[in-house]
């Protein structure tokens, strides 16, 4: 069974400090790991697909690396808009859904 | 559409009543799926459905909890005799059939068993 473990559970940031978020993961065939943004009261924001260790993603301050166990979230320089819930998700060869972490709730400060 | 649109937004129900809850995918995506959000917990599957495949109900939690999806669009998701510990958020989201572009989620329904 594909498991996702997200950490820290919360992250308190001034704005303008760096931080990263790990999703720990293990699956039988990675076919892709997903990054979510989730706001209070709305359902999942897709930000990133990545497929394969080594591939690396950015969107604006949020940048995604991956490797064979693990993926990162990387916030540079954050500011109070980045404030959200991260959630990290899964999806293996011999399956069409995806499995989610639990999530990480980050919050930047002004 | 524009996005995955459900309804109602927000449903609060006796304990033992009968909820349904809705979906309305983007045009054109053939993959639907319902997740359940308790609060503090990562997303839980619970149905998926493909084009006119039969749809695989694996992550359904009882056998009160039901879902169709007529004409390959819309879906309806079926509680019966709801009981205290279904509150949570119901969200539905569909994609292409890869899902390599993500998944579209909706803004779920608050479910609330009283």
């Amino acid at each position: 069974e594909d498991q996702v473990t997200q950490s820290p559970e919360a992250l308190r940031l001034q704005e303008g400090e760096s931080s990263s978020l790990n999703c720990s993961y293990t699956v039988s065939g990675l076919r892709g790991l997903f990054w979510y943004r989730q706001d209070p009261g709305k359902g999942p924001e897709f930000l990133f697909t990545l497929y394969s260790a080594g591939e690396e993603k950015e969107k604006e301050r949020l940048k995604a690396t991956l490797t064979k166990k693990e993926s990162f979230l990387h916030i540079t320089a954050p500011k109070p808009e980045d404030s959200a819930t991260y959630l990290c998700a899964v999806k293996g060869t011999n399956d069409y859904k995806l499995s989610f972490g639990a999530g990480t709730t980050v919050t930047v400060r002004a | 559409g524009a996005g995955v649109s459900q309804s109602p937004s927000n449903k609060v129900t006796e304990k033992g009543k009968d909820v349904e809850l809705r979906c309305d995918p983007i045009s054109g995506h053939t993959a639907l799926y319902w997740y359940r959000q308790s609060l503090g917990q990562g997303l839980e599957f619970l149905i998926y459905f493909q084009g006119n495949s039969a749809p695989d109900k694996s992550g359904l939690p009882s056998d009160r909890f039901s879902a169709e999806r007529t004409g390959g669009s819309v879906s309806t998701l079926t509680i019966q005799r709801t009981q205290q510990e279904d509150s949570a958020v119901y969200l539905c989201a569909s994609s292409s059939p890869t899902g390599s572009d993500g998944y579209t989620f909706g803004s779920g329904t608050r479910l609330t068993v009283v």
